[in-house]
């Protein structure tokens, strides 16, 4: 597709359980970015990727957050345990090397 | 670190009237500045950024932004408001990681409203 594609769109799960969300980048996009908006605030940095490898995971609130990016391309934000404060939007974006970002529409996580 | 600060939550202009969404910084060294807009229900679209060279940028939908070093401001503005650009507003700067990757520090957003 044109833009940055992220799946599901809405994700209700129980407190406790495991959450994984997908985003698709803009094809050959080198960098990507996931984000965190909680309600009422701008988006957070989580983690980016530049390739494959996680180059930055400084924005991850704790260990039951990880991402992946195995082949370059598709990424998987992973929530182990989840809380009820990890409600919120997960933006993800991508950008060629050294320029603007392009978002996603996002996954609206709600714990409950 | 870097940061922006939005300091109003609401903004509401009649249409046909200017608009002014403000947004101030506060960076080390050279501020790399961003605007992004939310529509509901769609992610953040970009709509202009500063990075050097003149003080009043030109972006999407007829937007602009000036650019204020000695008040440290990047206020955005369009001349005639339409009630299409009723929206969630972003102001950003460029952070940098611990690698040397970029990120971006968005401030909380003001919602403006445009009035019929």
């Amino acid at each position: 597709g044109a833009g940055v594609s992220q799946t599901p769109s809405n994700k209700v799960t129980e407190k406790g359980k495991y959450v994984e969300l997908r985003c698709d980048p803009i094809s050959g996009h080198t960098a990507l970015y996931w984000y965190r908006q909680s309600l009422g605030q701008g988006p957070e940095f989580l983690i980016y990727f530049q390739g494959t490898g996680a180059a930055d995971d400084s924005g991850l609130p704790n260990d039951r957050f990880f991402a992946v990016r195995p082949e370059g391309s598709v990424s998987t934000l992973k929530i182990q345990r989840t809380e009820r404060g990890d409600s919120a939007v997960y933006l993800c974006a991508s950008s060629p090397l050294r320029s603007g970002a392009f978002f996603g529409q996002g996954t609206r996580l709600t714990v409950v | 670190a870097q940061s922006v600060a939005q300091p109003e939550d609401q903004v509401n202009v009649a249409e046909g009237n200017p608009l002014t969404v403000k947004c101030t910084y506060s960076v080390s060294g050279n501020p790399y500045l961003f605007w992004y807009v939310q529509y509901p229900n769609r992610g953040l679209q970009f709509l202009l950024k500063y990075i050097t060279g003149d003080n009043l940028v030109k972006g999407s939908y007829g937007f602009e932004a000036e650019f204020n070093k000695s008040q440290t401001s990047f206020h955005l503005k369009k001349p005639s408001a339409l009630v299409s650009d009723s929206a969630l507003y972003f102001c950003a700067v460029r952070d940098i990681g611990p690698r040397g990757n970029e990120k971006l520090t968005f401030g909380t957003g003001t919602r403006l409203t445009i009035i019929p």
